[in-house]
């Protein structure tokens, strides 16, 4: 079974921050995904990345960044952390074009104080 | 602007009953149409999915009506289990699959 590991279960950071949330998976999936969930607004898009380097913005990527240096290890960034960051962070993965289906990790539930 | 619209935002059943959750979109471009189930400190997990050019899919007592020009999907829980108490999340995405538009949930709770 597809594997889709988040780091850190919880997370406090303070203002200002350099956050690093880091997502691995053991499927060798070419699709890594970060989203962003929040009580009624559902699952947020940040970025994407569809090979190893490559990636593309998604709905809400402002103050935030990625990095795919591995195919299995996606990670996110949180340059300047704020408040308006306090969220959970879902990662995901799946086989490129012939499969539809999204696999998750369990989420990191990140506070900004 | 939200691509996808959920309802209800929480949803309480009957043991044995039936839970009805509603989708609609906007885009008509939309290729694929899933349905994401998420328990408590869990990651959410595909459940069931269709695609436009059928009305109807059942998977044991879960189905999804599809209705094309109304622009609307749902989800039918038949026979409501207490262990069917989630979050559902309806889904739409275009023919290649990078950007899935979620909606904004709804919290089913199956009183025993």
């Amino acid at each position: 079974d597809v594997k889709v590991t988040q780091s850190s279960r919880y997370l406090v950071k303070r203002t200002g921050e350099k956050v690093f949330l880091e997502c691995v998976q053991d499927m060798d999936h070419e699709n890594m995904f970060w989203y962003r969930q929040d009580p009624g607004l559902g699952l947020r898009l940040i970025y994407f990345s569809y090979d190893v380097k490559m990636k593309e913005k998604g709905d809400i990527p402002e103050g935030y960044s990625v990095s795919r240096e591995k195919k299995e290890r996606f990670s996110l960034i949180l340059e300047s952390a704020s408040t308006n960051q306090t969220s959970m962070y879902l990662c995901a993965s799946r086989v490129q074009s012939t499969n539809e289906k999204l696999f998750f990790g369990s989420g990191t539930q990140l506070s900004v104080l | 602007q939200q691509q996808v619209k959920q309802s209800p935002q929480s949803l309480i059943v009957q043991k044995g009953g039936i839970s009805i959750i509603n989708c609609a979109y906007e885009n008509t471009a939309f290729d694929y149409f899933p349905w994401y189930q998420q328990f408590p400190g869990k990651g959410p997990a595909l459940l069931i999915a269709i695609r436009p050019d059928v009305s109807e899919k059942k998977e044991g007592r879960f189905t999804i009506s599809f209705n094309k020009s109304a622009k609307q999907f749902s989800l039918h829980i038949m026979d409501s289990q207490p262990g069917d108490s989630a979050t559902y999340f309806c889904a739409a995405s275009l023919y290649n699959f990078n950007k899935f538009y979620f909606g904004s949930g709804t919290k089913l709770n199956v009183k025993p």
